[in-house]
């Protein structure tokens, strides 16, 4: 399984990028990057995808260097509604749930 | 988002009683979860499913059964609770092809006395 480290918390101000990065050195081939949002109550939403290079949606970035052994989301102009806990998960639904691994999160907190 | 409910949404029982939680969606995806999370633990998948009747463990999967006898249902079954299952747990489906993606409930808290 691919194991995925993220830092615990960061804190930000309004208006400010966030990059939030996610190391997984075992990695394999066949995974996925993908990102999740958490706000207290409620379970954790979708937010972006990758394989490797970039990919950009309207909520944020994700960079994925060449050896995939990390990855960085990027949060262009934060405001106190991203204040969230965010999850990187590597792995695949193929073959089962056995092969999808979540971080333990990081507490973003934006202030004003 | 996607059609995902979890019933009960809060329960309190007491320790060495049997407890089911339901998830219910209505996407018609294939496969479907149940995690637990824990302050420190982020989320941990229990057991999973990849079709009516065909289930799997997770990793913290002690103390747990599942079912899913139909596309639409998983029942998570907690056949003696204990202090230690005290958790929100999340239901949350996907297809492959729809990128890998989980679409999640909004969870079910669980309180064991």
């Amino acid at each position: 399984l691919a194991k995925t480290t993220q830092p615990i918390s960061m804190d930000s101000y309004e208006g400010q990028e966030v990059n939030i990065t996610c190391s997984h050195n075992n990695i394999a081939t066949n995974d996925y990057i993908t990102w999740y949002q958490q706000f207290p109550s409620q379970g954790p939403r979708f937010i972006i995808q990758g394989y490797k290079t970039k990919v950009t949606n309207e909520v944020a970035s994700l960079f994925i260097p060449a050896d995939r052994k990390s990855s960085t989301l990027s949060l262009p102009r934060v405001s106190l509604s991203d204040t969230a806990v965010y999850y990187c998960l590597v792995g695949v639904l193929t073959g089962g749930g056995n092969k999808l691994t979540f971080g333990t999160g990081t507490q973003l907190k934006v202030e004003l | 988002d996607a059609g995902i409910t979890q019933s009960p949404r809060h329960k309190v029982t007491e320790t060495g009683t049997p407890v089911t939680l339901r998830c219910h969606q209505t996407e018609n995806h294939r496969y479907m979860y149940w995690y637990r999370q824990d302050p420190g633990h982020g989320l941990r998948l229990i057991h999973y499913s990849y079709g009516v009747k065909d289930t799997d463990k997770g990793e913290v999967s002690d103390g747990y059964s599942v079912s899913r006898s139909k596309t639409e249902d998983f029942l998570l079954t907690l056949e003696s609770a204990t202090s230690s299952q005290t958790s929100v747990y999340f239901c949350a489906t996907g297809e492959v092809g729809s990128k890998e993606t989980q679409y999640f409930g909004p969870g079910t808290r669980l309180l064991v006395l």
